[in-house]
């Protein structure tokens, strides 16, 4: 398996411009986690989903956040509109049941946001 | 309120010494406890975790970690520092809460490691 992949890799955006971020989890992974990381606040979680369904999203900073799981293969994190302070690396984690044994998450790469 | 500390924002250690990295916790139950390790421009990897049984848990690239569960802490350990080991650490939890899995990260601590 190629791991998680997200994509894009980077984007930069002008503030108020729509922002769609990717994510293939690993094949077989029934959760599916989104990040983001900044130097003030460090890794935030800001939402999981299980199954395809949204388990916890106590984390999604404000309504111009929105995430969607259509099918087990495949995330999406939409910021609408996008403002300088969503600037940031997004992170899209995987994992199996944490349940069993307590299973890590697998990390892809990340997004490095920038709203300009 | 439910939390992982990481008290120190960057550890120095010469090369070839020990080195330990502090996480304390506050979490109601039995949690879950991890180790991660980012290197730069890359997403985090596991090193490591504790789920129950044996305190000295062993993972990747020769760390370990000690779980103590009267102090509330999993300190990440290794008995002799690589340069190679220069990166940022992060401690995580997770726990079993109002019907669903939580999740918490520390802040991370940077580890250098000095030639």
């Amino acid at each position: 398996d190629a791991g998680v992949i997200q994509s894009p890799r980077h984007e930069v955006t002008e503030m108020g411009q729509e922002v769609t971020l990717r994510c293939k989890p690993i094949s077989g992974h029934d959760y599916l986690f989104w990040y983001r990381q900044t130097m003030m606040r460090g890794l935030e979680l800001l939402i999981y989903f299980n199954n395809n369904v949204p388990i916890d999203d106590s984390g999604m900073p404000e309504d111009r956040f929105s995430a969607k799981m259509p099918n087990a293969s495949f995330s999406t994190l939409k910021i609408q509109p996008s403002e300088p302070r969503d600037s940031a690396v997004y992170f899209c984690a995987s994992s199996s049941d944490p349940g069993m044994v307590g299973t890590e998450a697998f990390f892809g790469q990340g997004t490095r946001l920038t709203v300009v | 309120a439910q939390s992982v500390a990481q008290p120190e924002d960057q550890v120095n250690v010469a090369e070839g010494n020990p080195l330990t990295v502090k996480c304390t916790y506050s979490v109601s139950g039995n949690p879950y406890l991890f180790w991660y390790v980012q290197y730069p421009n890359r997403g985090l990897q596991f090193l490591l975790k504790y789920i129950t049984g044996d305190n000295l848990v062993k993972g990747s690239y020769g760390f370990e970690a000690e779980f103590n569960k009267s102090q509330t802490s999993f300190h990440l350990k290794k008995p002799s520092a690589l340069v190679s080991d220069s990166a940022l650490y992060f401690c995580a939890v997770t726990y079993w809460a109002s019907g669903t899995y939580k999740y918490i990260f520390g802040t991370g601590t940077r580890l250098k490691v000095l030639a």
